[in-house]
């Protein structure tokens, strides 16, 4: 399977626990974006890589959470102490460096805060 | 003001019927535009892209209004297998960020 893989699927955390999100990008796509979405509403906006810059950051990305990209391919998201509100699923894409400007979504992380 | 506005509907057809969904966008320097299907408790996948000219593939075709800022997506005889959410998509900031729609619901009854 060549698609945007993500890990875990779901997870299940107490609140104030650290969790952290991974994404493996479609190979050679060079853009990648974090998303969260809850039930009845559409992707939100998270974060934004180039490579491995990260050259946007929501308002709605908190001190909580940071993202990174060390080294241009696969991705991490971490939630720090984590609050009943991060409850969600977050959705990694990713999109070719030319070409068709779309984006192709991972089958996303479950996020439960109990 | 969100930066896409869709109906949530839901809406609720018979199958072989034809309906239509819009979506508004606040920005008028919104570059590229789609239009997203989801299904429960699934990720978004791309249904198409929506060009100026107008776009159609097979029983679904899409409409770009630049003046009035909004996209439309036309399915003619629907199937059951349309029933999903779809999310209306806008681009600007040469691809940093994509904005979603919240989503219009359809359910195709038999």
């Amino acid at each position: 399977d060549t698609g945007v893989s993500q890990d875990p699927r779901h997870k299940i955390t107490k609140r104030g626990q650290n969790v952290t999100f991974r994404c493996d990008p479609i190979s050679e796509h060079n853009r990648l974006y974090w998303y969260r979405q809850t039930l009845g509403q559409g992707p939100e906006f998270l974060t934004y890589f180039q490579n491995e810059a990260q050259l946007e950051k929501s308002r709605l990305l908190s001190d909580r959470f940071s993202a990174e990209r060390p080294k241009g391919s696969f991705s991490t998201l971490e939630i720090q102490r984590t609050e009943q509100g991060d409850s969600a699923m977050y959705l990694c894409a990713s999109s070719p460096p030319k070409g068709r400007n779309t984006i192709y979504f991972g089958e996303g992380s479950w996020l439960t805060v109990v | 003001r969100k930066e896409v506005e869709q109906d949530p509907g839901p809406f609720n057809v018979p199958e072989g019927a034809t309906v239509a969904f819009n979506c508004t966008y606040s920005n008028s320097a919104s570059q590229s535009f789609f239009w997203y299907r989801q299904d429960c408790r699934k990720e978004p996948k791309l249904l198409m892209s929506v060009y100026s000219s107008g776009n159609e593939d097979g029983r679904f075709t899409a409409q770009l209004n630049r003046a009035s800022q909004y996209i439309s997506l036309l399915i003619r005889d629907s199937k059951l297998s349309d029933s999903a959410t779809y999310l209306c998509v806008v681009n600007k900031d040469n691809f940093n960020k994509f904005y979603f729609g919240s989503g219009t619901k359809l359910n195709v009854k038999p």
